[in-house]
């Protein structure tokens, strides 16, 4: 499978401020997408990162909240604006290709750990 | 909206033996079931994963059976050892391959 890296690897950030996570593969795939897991709770997809348009978002997260680029195949970032406490969570992204995994598998990077204080 | 349930939230067993985890989903479109091992501070790890046209998958020590008629689908892990102990998530993914994930099983294997 890819391998998948993101960056950083943890935060700790003022509420109010932004901050934009990174998350890079070795290899192309058609898809990305990123997620949030709060302490101790399961996955929620925030959007699909879509190459070459505006992500597709999920109910309940905004692109004005979580604006979401990605340039090409092998890259995407979140950001995470005006934050909260509430934000504190997990971030992920994660990788799948239709051509190459047979359909839909998804594989996930190591995660952002952002604390908003 | 879709969703899938997932029992039970905590599971211990003995080292050796069985342990069983249950999903439930609502979506009829749902045709591909992984299985995710989550070690604490890891990334989710994809262990198995069965798609609708079959009924059980098998590896090793894991398998997954799937009830497409009672929307039921399940991980069995035999003769447990202390490194399987992780919270596992189950999830069901259709052809616009977006996830929806159960809410986890932390199963903890004795020794």
């Amino acid at each position: 499978s890819a391998v998948i890296s993101q960056k950083p690897s943890r935060d700790i950030c003022q509420r109010g401020t932004s901050l934009t996570i990174q998350c890079q593969v070795d290899s192309q795939v058609t898809m990305m997408f990123w997620y949030r897991q709060q302490p101790g709770q399961s996955l929620t997809l925030i959007a699909t990162a879509n190459q070459g348009s505006e992500a597709t978002y999920e109910s309940g997260f905004v692109i004005d909240k979580f604006p979401i680029s990605r340039p090409n195949l092998t890259f995407s970032t979140l950001t995470v604006s005006n934050m909260s406490p509430e934000d504190s969570s997990i971030y992920l992204c994660s990788v799948g290709d239709p051509g190459r995994a047979g359909g839909y598998e998804q594989y996930f990077g190591p995660g952002t750990r952002l604390t908003v204080t | 909206g879709e969703n899938v349930e997932q029992h039970p939230s905590t599971l211990s067993v003995q080292e050796g033996d069985s342990a069983v985890i249950k999903c439930t989903y609502s979506d009829s479109a749902s045709n591909y079931f992984p299985w995710y091992k989550q070690e604490l501070g890891k990334r989710p790890q994809l262990i198995i994963d069965i798609r609708s046209n079959v009924g059980e998958k098998k590896d090793q020590r894991i398998a997954v059976t799937l009830n497409k008629t009672a929307k039921h689908f399940s991980l069995h892990i035999t003769e447990t050892q202390p490194e399987d102990s992780a919270v596992y998530f189950c999830a069901a993914g259709s052809g616009t391959y977006k996830y929806i994930f159960g809410t986890g099983t932390r199963l903890k294997v004795l020794a």
